[in-house]
């Protein structure tokens, strides 16, 4: 098993341009969750899915939309990027809730806006 | 602010000391986890901790839940250049569906 694939690793992005980070997972989990990491911080929490279909907003949604038409993919999509968007990314999926089913998280997607 | 307050936010000790982190907060968690993050790489968890006053030990680290379920420690013993990491602690709500993450605490452990 692959696990929680990202793609891409780095980016840089113009203000104003678009993109999609991809994330992908091959353990079947139900539950898929998109975080940011700014430097020497924790993790906020932008987006996550209880199941294909079902989306839902964290702690810091804004400038940012997801969708989840299959169980292994969960894109983050970044509209009009913005240098407050420049962060790590983190992509994790998890078999159901998290107090009985760990977290795993992919590698990270590292964005730079300028 | 954050719902999770982690400290030290840095911690610098000499390979063999022991060292605690902190992570507390003024709400309760039905559950809450420690994570290790080494540069580069997505967090680990390390242990998940669910009934107040519960303590789990793993190897040389210790894990403790408060018995209000406010707040949780994590104490290693006789620390080692491995254990150089981001330590990490995350609260879920009410046994909900996500986790809230505290700021960190960065430890460097010195040969």
């Amino acid at each position: 098993n692959a696990g929680v694939t990202q793609t891409p690793k780095f980016r840089i992005l113009k203000i104003g341009q678009s993109m999609t980070l991809q994330c992908t997972q091959d353990m079947n989990h139900n539950y898929m969750y998109w975080y940011r990491q700014d430097p020497g911080m924790g993790l906020k929490l932008i987006y996550y899915s209880v199941g294909a279909g079902i989306t839902d907003k964290g702690e810091v949604p804004n400038g940012y939309n997801v969708s989840r038409s299959t169980t292994e993919d969960f894109p983050l999509r970044l509209e009009l990027a913005a240098p407050s968007q420049t962060s790590v990314y983190f992509c994790a999926s998890s078999y159901s809730y998290p107090r009985d089913y760990e977290q795993y998280f992919g590698p990270g997607t590292r964005l730079t806006v300028t | 602010t954050q719902l999770l307050e982690q400290s030290p936010q840095f911690l610098s000790i000499q390979e063999g000391e022991n060292l605690t982190v902190y992570c507390n907060s003024s709400s309760v968690f039905s559950s809450l986890q420690w994570y290790r993050q080494e540069p580069g790489e997505g967090p680990v968890l390390l242990v998940t901790v669910v009934t107040g006053g519960e303590v789990k030990k793993l190897k040389r680290l210790t894990f403790q839940f408060g018995d209000a379920r406010k707040d949780s420690s994590l104490h290693i013993t006789a620390a080692q250049p491995g254990d150089t990491g981001l330590y990490l602690c995350a609260g879920e709500k009410a046994a909900g569906n996500k986790l809230t993450f505290g700021g960190g605490t960065r430890v460097l452990v010195k040969p």
